[in-house]
């Protein structure tokens, strides 16, 4: 069964620094195009970020150069480093895995909370 | 970067209805249109890809129609498990837009 499993959110004051676990089972991540969707409180989706197999990444413009996506193929773990966060930021970060086509998701996992706050 | 609306925000229905959403693209994407499910508190979920085609394991009432810059959803006799918010998202090329959200609502 596939399933994915977010951890390392939290209250983090502007400007500071956090990252973001994504701990998958039942499929090897560096097979698949892995992704980071973040939803504001009360907001729509927005995606984030994209690991391609070979380990080309993209990102929103909204994050480019504060965000960096990587994985560790020995834990099956997919990670968002996020850094000169802002209140903007605030949302629940969900990691989702295409295996077809990069920005179809057809698994997600539950989403962690980060909350970007003074 | 190609923009998604969906119509409407709010839907009220109600059991056994037959319900329609509507979303927009600002552009043409072919047919490379998917349909999410989200309930409070939970993850989306995949019901619909390619503008028309099932997700496995999704039930029948659910049928998704469209090509180029307007597609919709249907949801043939509603189920109380059927409401939810609901997002549509174009994925030809990233950046991958979704649109705002449908929230269907129990009249």
């Amino acid at each position: 069964e596939v399933q994915m499993v977010e951890s390392g959110g939290g209250l983090i004051r502007p400007g500071g620094s956090l990252r973001l676990s994504c701990a998958a089972s039942g499929f090897t991540i560096s097979s698949n195009y892995m992704s980071w969707v973040r939803q504001a409180p009360g907001k729509g989706l927005e995606w984030v970020s994209l690991i391609y197999s070979g380990g080309t990444t993209f990102y929103a413009d909204s994050v480019k150069g504060r965000f960096a996506v990587s994985r560790d193929n020995s834990k099956n773990t997919l990670f968002l480093q996020m850094n000169s966060l802002r209140v903007e930021d605030t949302a629940v970060y969900f990691c989702a895995t295409a295996k077809t086509v990069p920005g179809l998701f057809e698994n997600w996992g539950q989403g962690t909370l980060v909350t970007v706050s003074s | 970067d190609i923009q998604m609306t969906q119509s409407p925000s709010t839907l009220s229905a109600s059991v056994g209805d037959t319900v329609t959403i509507t979303c927009r693209a600002s552009q043409s994407i072919n047919t490379w249109l998917a349909w999410y499910q989200q309930k409070p508190g939970r993850a989306p979920k995949l019901l619909i890809y390619k503008a028309s085609t099932l997700q496995s394991g999704v039930p029948s009432r659910f049928s998704g129609s469209g090509s180029g810059t307007e597609f919709t959803l249907t949801i043939s006799s509603l189920q109380a498990d059927d409401f939810a918010t609901y997002h549509c998202q174009r994925y030809n090329n990233h950046p991958y837009t979704f649109g705002q959200g449908t929230k269907l609502e129990s009249k």
